[in-house]
């Protein structure tokens, strides 16, 4: 079946500008996480959500970052006011839910921020 | 705090050697580790994770509580395994993967 979509695959962003960079789990998956990734680093965990229920937003960067997940299937991540240090690749992943521990990654977003 | 250390930025070796890739951790708790790999092109995909204790495409890796360590080892390197690893360890309280900076495998003809 189809995995983990995101879109855009590219963004080019002017600093100041807000962008939105979509998540489409795999269908029926209940846990949808976010990662950072910056060049020549691991990823980075942003936020995580057991259907609609944003349990954890910890690794977020600043209150410019902001995530939702209305319907407990597509994920939408919300960068306002971009600057340089967002550029980055983002990651999101799914897993079936709490206890089964495999997350299944999208290709992710590559954000530039000029 | 969690910590997953991958001391190797680079590891080239020559087709049919051996390899390492060397992970460390730190995790106050039970650790659950595993190694995901991105090829070429290709978005990470799971790779191994300890607790199933198999050998993937020849790769195996074993959880050494006592040195807090989980080195990812194949005994002969082929050209296709060239890629990025990542060692990653799930904080199981909050669900969520802390990775290593990764190791670039290059293996050479």
């Amino acid at each position: 079946g189809a995995g983990v979509s995101q879109s855009p695959r590219y963004k080019v962003a002017k600093r100041g500008q807000d962008v939105a960079l979509r998540c489409d789990p795999i269908s029926g998956h209940v846990s949808l996480f976010w990662y950072q990734q910056a060049l020549g680093q691991g990823p980075e965990f942003l936020t995580y959500f057991q259907n609609e229920a944003q349990l954890d937003k910890s690794g977020l960067p600043s209150d410019r970052f902001f995530a939702e997940r209305p319907e407990g299937s597509v994920s939408t991540l919300k960068i306002q006011r971009t600057q340089q240090e967002d550029s980055a690749v983002y990651l999101c992943a799914s897993s079936p839910g709490p206890g089964k521990n495999i997350q299944y990654f999208g290709a992710g977003t590559r954000l530039s921020v000029l | 705090a969690q910590r997953v250390t991958q001391p190797e930025k680079l590891l080239s070796v020559f087709k049919g050697a051996p390899v390492e890739l060397k992970c460390n951790y730190s995790y106050s708790g039970s650790p659950e580790l595993f190694w995901y790999v991105q090829y070429s092109r290709q978005r990470l995909q799971l790779l191994l994770r300890h607790i199933s204790r198999e050998s993937i495409k020849g790769f195996t890796a074993d959880l050494n509580k006592g040195e807090t360590s989980f080195h990812l080892k194949k005994p002969f390197a082929q050209e296709e395994d060239s890629a990025m690893y990542y060692c990653a360890l799930l904080n199981t309280g909050f669900q969520k993967l802390v990775f290593g900076t990764g190791t670039r495998l290059l293996v050479s003809p």
